[in-house]
């Protein structure tokens, strides 16, 4: 079993719409990441987490420690936002534990 | 805005040599790691390293991998032997601080082993 689960895969979705990827995790965290993934390959962090709830923009990241859950929201998506989105986890030993990933589609 | 910088951004190499992968890190960053991501594959941690030493690694990282921070800049991350199935992404990030600190990601080199 992954330490680290996203749902969807997959997410296409038209512009405008309120998006949601979902991140579960099954091992006893000191911070959660959310990552961007351009089809180029680069890697950008968009949140760090521990508790609560992050807002960024559009985005807006919220964590739930009890229930080992996170997800991560787009308002008013837009077709810039087509991504691989990425939930990684860090037990507190300097290296993160990646999910594997929602790859996002949004349609003008 | 200071950024993570690796080169090359592409490497062709045959199998049984060896490279080495280079990364600039955000200059007042203490904490340097390297991943790596197989194609259509998740991003795997390989090794984490502060004040000169490995502070963690994976069982990826093997003993034809090395890392080393030659100079006050440059944090290298060296494969011997190389083997087709190193062929993928590899990713430097580098970080502030220990544990609660956001990694900071180069834009990757992409090795391919013939």
């Amino acid at each position: 079993k992954n330490e680290v689960e996203q749902s969807p895969q997959n997410l296409t979705a038209q512009e405008g719409e309120f998006i949601t990827i979902n991140c579960s995790y099954s091992v006893g965290i000191s911070a959660l990441h959310w990552l961007q993934q351009h089809p180029g390959g680069g890697i950008v962090s968009l949140f760090m987490l521990s508790s609560g709830k992050k807002k960024h923009g559009r985005l807006i990241a919220t964590i739930n420690i009890q229930e080992k859950h996170s997800s991560l929201h787009i308002t008013a998506s837009h077709p810039r936002d087509s991504a691989v989105y990425i939930c990684a986890v860090d037990q507190g030993a300097q290296k993160l534990v990646f999910g594997q990933g929602t790859r996002l589609t949004i349609n003008p | 805005e200071p950024e993570v910088t690796q080169t090359p951004s592409h490497q062709v190499t045959q199998m049984g040599q060896e490279v080495i992968l280079r990364c600039v890190p955000i200059s007042n960053h203490l904490y340097f790691y390297w991943y790596r991501q197989i194609l259509g594959q998740k991003v795997e941690f390989l090794v984490s390293f502060y004040n000169n030493e490995i502070s963690e690694k994976s069982e990826i990282f093997d003993d034809r991998f090395s890392v080393e921070r030659p100079d006050g800049s440059n944090f290298t991350l060296k494969i011997r032997s190389t083997k087709l199935e190193d062929s993928a992404m590899y990713f430097c990030a580098s970080s502030e601080a220990r544990g609660l600190s956001e990694q900071f990601f180069g834009p990757g080199t992409r090795l391919t082993v013939l």
